[in-house]
């Protein structure tokens, strides 16, 4: 089955404690993005990857790293969790730049 | 700043019509996108305008204008199970995916 997956759905953590939350998908898609998603806010991109080794800042970087050593994964590393960093987190992907993305099941985070 | 904007909530009755607007500013403009999500769900997405005019899939429909930074998501025979957000996004001139903050449409019977 086509998928984006996502782990952990849910992560309640403390500040500063380093986390990574783990994208995959298997449907070999080139672009992937993060989006933390807020009452109010919509969806905002945190950082993108048009292909392997290729990374970009989204509209709110500040406080989040990636990688993408792999076609496959897209990781979200938080290296020290702040509570203004509890959201809603998706991961997407889609062939190029097509618009039709497809998004994970999303990872509840809460930092306290 | 780049923005889009749409209303933030919405109330239609079962079998009518409803339309979602959204207007936009942006750096550079690749198109304009819609995407549905339920409560508790990821979002999916719904439909693509990349020319001005009228692109139908369904029971939905959307429209774009470049001249005026204007597009719109209209939903026919509305159902129960349409009740959700619906976000308009936009690609701007250095690929990012800049989204609206969502119209919530509820429908009641």
């Amino acid at each position: 089955e086509a998928q984006v997956t996502q782990n952990p759905r849910y992560l309640i953590t403390v500040t500063g404690k380093k986390l990574t939350v783990t994208c995959s998908q298997n449907m070999n898609h080139e672009y992937m993005s993060w989006y933390r998603q807020d009452p109010g806010l919509g969806l905002r991109q945190i950082y993108y990857s048009m292909n392997v080794e290729v990374t970009d800042k989204g509209d709110v970087p500040e406080g989040y790293k990636v990688s993408r050593k792999e076609k496959r994964n897209f990781p979200l590393i938080l290296e020290s969790p702040s509570p203004n960093q509890t959201s809603l987190y998706f991961c997407a992907s889609s062939p190029g730049l097509s618009y039709e993305q497809y998004f994970g099941p999303g990872t509840r985070l809460t930092v306290t | 700043g780049q923005s889009l904007e749409q209303p933030s909530e919405v109330t239609a009755v079962e079998g009518a019509i409803v339309q979602i607007n959204c207007t936009y500013q942006t750096s550079g403009f690749y198109g304009l996108s819609w995407y549905q999500q339920h409560d508790g769900g990821a979002p999916t997405f719904l439909s693509y305008n990349g020319l001005d005019g009228l692109e139908e899939t369904g029971r939905f429909s959307s429209f774009l204008s470049r001249s005026d930074s204007y597009g719109y998501l209209l939903l026919q025979e509305l159902q129960m199970k349409d009740s959700a957000s619906y976000f308009c996004a936009v690609r701007d001139s250095s690929y990012k995916l800049i989204f609206g903050s969502g119209t919530r449409l509820l429908v009641r019977p």
